[in-house]
């Protein structure tokens, strides 16, 4: 069946510093691919998304990038802050387009 | 201004006894989903309503069903709760299924 695959389950950084969050897709006619940040208690709040025409995109810290021949995406948070600390699911949209498949997300320690 | 509203934020309530959580939105999205959240899980989708189209995920129990009455509000009812149902529910609306998510801050249910 349709899967996401996402690595690391865990990530530790220092303030200031980068961090990178992988994730592979399994079913080749997914086309949207949406970031979600979930602090502790709160609900999951998007933070940027992807489409399958772009490679990469940009959103001042934050940035996604694409290989779709690959099957992969990843975020990157660079000048990491401690409020960036927060569990991180990827997603994708499913061959039907009916919904999204997660990741299992990332939990992401940002200590200063 | 909550654009996703689900009451209660916390509900409590008894093995067996049946339990309804519900969503609403102002967003007049045409999608609504209900979500499943465990601690340190992803979101697990249970069902989602395209309009009044309603799609049951595969693997959602036949104890979980939900209600649409018209496009603002969706309803979860659980009809016999067990201890495993205790769990964050989360409500997220779109405009398509390709498109992003805007969740609610979610129903955290407990069973006594």
């Amino acid at each position: 069946g349709e899967n996401v695959e996402q690595h690391p389950s865990t990530l530790s950084v220092q303030e200031g510093d980068s961090a990178v969050i992988k994730c592979t897709y399994s079913d080749s006619a997914s086309n949207y691919f949406p970031w979600y940040k979930q602090e502790l208690g709160k609900r999951p709040q998007l933070i940027i998304d992807i489409r399958s025409n772009v490679g990469e995109k940009k959103d001042q810290r934050i940035a996604v990038t694409l290989n779709k021949t690959a099957k992969h995406f990843s975020l990157h948070i660079t000048e990491t802050q401690p409020e960036d600390s927060a569990v991180y699911f990827c997603a994708a949209s499913t061959s039907a387009g009916t919904a999204l498949i997660f990741g299992k997300g990332t939990t992401l320690s940002v200590s200063s | 201004d909550a654009m996703v509203i689900q009451n209660p934020r916390y509900q409590v309530t008894q093995f067996g006894k049946p339990v309804t959580l519900s969503c609403s939105q102002t967003l007049n999205h045409n999608v609504m989903y209900w979500y499943q959240q465990k601690s340190s899980q992803a979101p697990k989708l249970l069902f989602h309503y395209y309009d009044k189209d309603f799609n049951n995920e595969a693997d959602t129990p036949d104890n979980f069903q939900s209600r649409r009455p018209n496009t603002s509000f969706c309803f979860l009812d659980i009809r016999s709760p067990g201890l495993g149902d205790a769990a964050m529910y989360l409500c997220a609306t779109s405009t398509n299924s390709n498109q992003p998510q805007h969740f609610g801050d979610g129903t955290r249910l407990s069973i006594l």
